[in-house]
């Protein structure tokens, strides 16, 4: 059983455009979300990471917005760059184990 | 800085083989480990976590079994490997009590 889902699977944004993904979850025990990026044949990296007393964090181009009472948390790329083309994972926390969401893969467009 | 390294980078083995993947943390002390397992397009799925020496507990029930023996060191292990081990596996590391994870560069484990 997923406990994150995640949308859309894949995205193609034009350069300089926005990148949008969703990821939802049900468990409210659920106390830190991550969000990583992975290039192919890569590890993930740590991008941005929110909780759940915070409504939005940003940190450069990249945004989290959490909607608590809707238990949805997103992803906000501003400003997509070529080099952004990977693939993007939220994640919930619970007990320092991290549920994953199936990933998003994001290809900009030049 | 801290650094995670895990070996060998690829592996193609046979099935019916015995596996053994390591991982090594740098420049932290005791702390939480972790084995993932990334099918092809798929999310991770968590396999093992380790909050100490020989303490593991593991999350699926499968052909897998991790081990610690030292603080830094994590091990995942087969006896013999089966055509559904293949997949992308990654150790990751996490400082007690924040939740941060990072992850190493991964080993890609093919069976044929």
């Amino acid at each position: 059983q997923q406990q994150v889902k995640q949308s859309p699977q894949s995205l193609i944004v034009q350069k300089g455009g926005i990148s949008i993904i969703n990821c939802a979850y049900e468990n409210t025990a659920f106390d830190y979300f991550p969000w990583y990026q992975q290039f192919p044949g890569k590890g993930p990296a740590l991008l941005i990471a929110i909780r759940p007393d915070v409504s939005e964090k940003k940190e450069g181009r990249f945004t989290i917005s959490f909607n608590k009472s809707a238990k949805q948390f997103s992803l906000h790329i501003m400003d997509s760059q070529p080099g952004d083309s990977a693939t993007y994972f939220c994640a919930a926390s619970k007990h320092y184990k991290l549920s994953f969401g199936a990933g998003t893969t994001v290809t900009v467009r030049a | 800085s801290q650094t995670i390294h895990q070996w060998p980078a690829t592996l193609v083995q046979p099935v019916g083989s015995p596996l053994s993947l390591e991982c090594t943390v740098e420049g932290t002390s005791n702390p939480n480990l972790y084995w993932y397992r990334q099918a092809a397009g798929r999310g991770l799925q968590l396999l093992f976590y380790s909050v100490g020496i020989g303490q593991i507990s593991s999350e699926v029930p499968q052909n897998l079994s991790a081990s610690r023996p030292q603080d830094r060191q994590f091990i995942l292990s087969s006896k013999k490997l089966l055509l559904s081990d293949s997949g992308f596996y990654l150790c990751a590391w996490s400082r007690d009590p924040t939740n941060e994870q990072y992850f190493g560069p991964g080993t890609r484990l093919t069976v044929t």
